[in-house]
This record gives C-alpha cells, structure tokens and sequence, in this order.
C-alpha cells in the first residue's frame, strides 16, 4: 500500500520551455501532496504543499509563477515548471499523505521516484 | 526553534559490521513525531518509521533497530550485520510546527557498505 507514482522519471528540455511533471497516489486518496527539489548531495528542500481543491502554498523564496502546482483531485498533483532554465535543472520529488490514514498514519508522507529534470 | 541534525555527513564500513547513524532534533512541541526514510541510489525515498515522542521503547525490525532518547533529543538508527544493500543516504525528519504535516529534514547520512 501507499504508492506513489510520478511521471516522467527523466526529462530533458530546451531552456525556454515549460515542463509538466505528475505526482499520483496510486492506491489512497492524498489530501496533501508535497513538492521537493533537492541538489546533488544535499537534503530535500520543500518548494510547496499542495492541497486538494485549494492553492497551494510556496515556500519563501519559491516563486509561484515559475512553480506551478495544481491538485486537482484526491489522487492528482502536478508541478508545471514555466519557461525552464538550465538552473532549474534538478531532481524534483514528490510525496503524499494518506487522508485515510489512522491516527499517525496520516503523518507520513510516502515518496514518489522522483523526476530528474535536465534544462540545456 | 526546530532543528534535525545529523552530524555524520558519511559513514564507510565493511559487510557484516553494525552501523548507527545519530540523529539529534530540537523542538518546543510536547508531543511530536519523528521519521527516518531511506534513499537509496535510485532517488525514491523509502519510509523506515514513525515514532511517537510518548514511546520511548526501543524498536526492532530485522536487522535495523531504532534508539529513542527523549532526554538527549536523540533517535539513533542501527543497522546490525549491514549489507552492500544497505547503502544510502538516510534522512531523520521532524514534523514543523503548527504545519500542514511539513517536515524538517536533516542533512542526510550516507553510509557506504563495502563488501
């Protein structure tokens, strides 16, 4: 239980163009889902929550127009990332809480594979 | 304030020896959660455990057994008899207060098993 799938596992694009990455829970409904960034051998950097039906919340310094998420159902949460630079090369991961979950259950957050964006 | 660390940057031993990997939290919450998630070379983190501040029973699953001490801020993580599949970076994290069930992640450990 508690899979959490992303799409596309690598992606590599021209600077200037917009990337769609997608984050699903596969056998739960995720109220939240979390977007992360992390850089080569540092730790995970939250960029935002993503709340079912409501905007999501940036972390400071993340800027929303260049981050776009949108959770548009319980099993759904996609980050666009617009009009992509080199620096935005990065491996991107998602995660998502159960809002089934019992109890304690529902403090866990249960990872995606992560995308590896490359930006030329 | 709240704060994970994890001292240890990396960590190199041959098979078969035990491991443990420190993880030190500050928080001001009374009760609170604590979490350590393995990642191994392919990038997708895999949750290990939750532990609740209220038990302060050691846990043991397999090979891995976890330390909590809520009086040195501290849940310690051994891995008895490693394995080369053992390697990777493993995360300590702590719920942020007053937060959507956001987490404060430690710097990570990676621990290289050589065989």
């Amino acid at each position: 239980g508690a899979v959490v799938s992303q799409h596309p596992s690598r992606v590599i694009c021209k600077s200037g163009t917009s990337v769609k990455i997608e984050c699903r829970s596969l056998d739960f409904q995720a109220t939240t889902m979390f977007w992360y960034r992390q850089f080569p051998k540092k730790s995970l950097m939250l960029m935002a929550t993503s709340n079912e039906g409501s905007k999501a919340t940036y972390e400071q310094g993340v800027e929303k127009d260049k981050f776009l998420i949108n959770h548009a159902s319980l099993t759904l949460s996609t980050l666009t990332v617009t009009s992509a630079h080199p620096e935005d090369s990065s491996f991107y991961i998602c995660s998502a809480r159960d809002r089934a979950g019992a109890g304690a259950d529902q403090e866990t957050q249960y990872f995606g594979p992560g995308t590896r964006l490359l930006v030329l | 304030a709240q704060k994970v660390t994890q001292a240890q940057t990396e960590i190199s031993v041959v098979e078969k020896e035990d491991v443990t990997l420190d993880c030190v939290y500050e928080t001001r919450d009374t009760t609170y959660y604590l979490f350590w998630y393995k990642q191994p070379p392919s990038g997708e983190l895999v949750f290990l455990i939750r532990r609740n501040s209220f038990d302060e029973q050691n846990e043991i699953s397999g090979r891995y057994s976890w330390n909590f001490q809520k009086s040195t801020s501290s849940f310690n993580f051994t891995i008895t008899a490693s394995q080369v599949v053992d390697s990777a970076v493993y995360f300590c994290a702590l719920p942020r207060m007053d937060s959507n069930y956001q987490l404060i992640w430690g710097a990570g450990t990676k621990l290289i098993i050589k065989p």
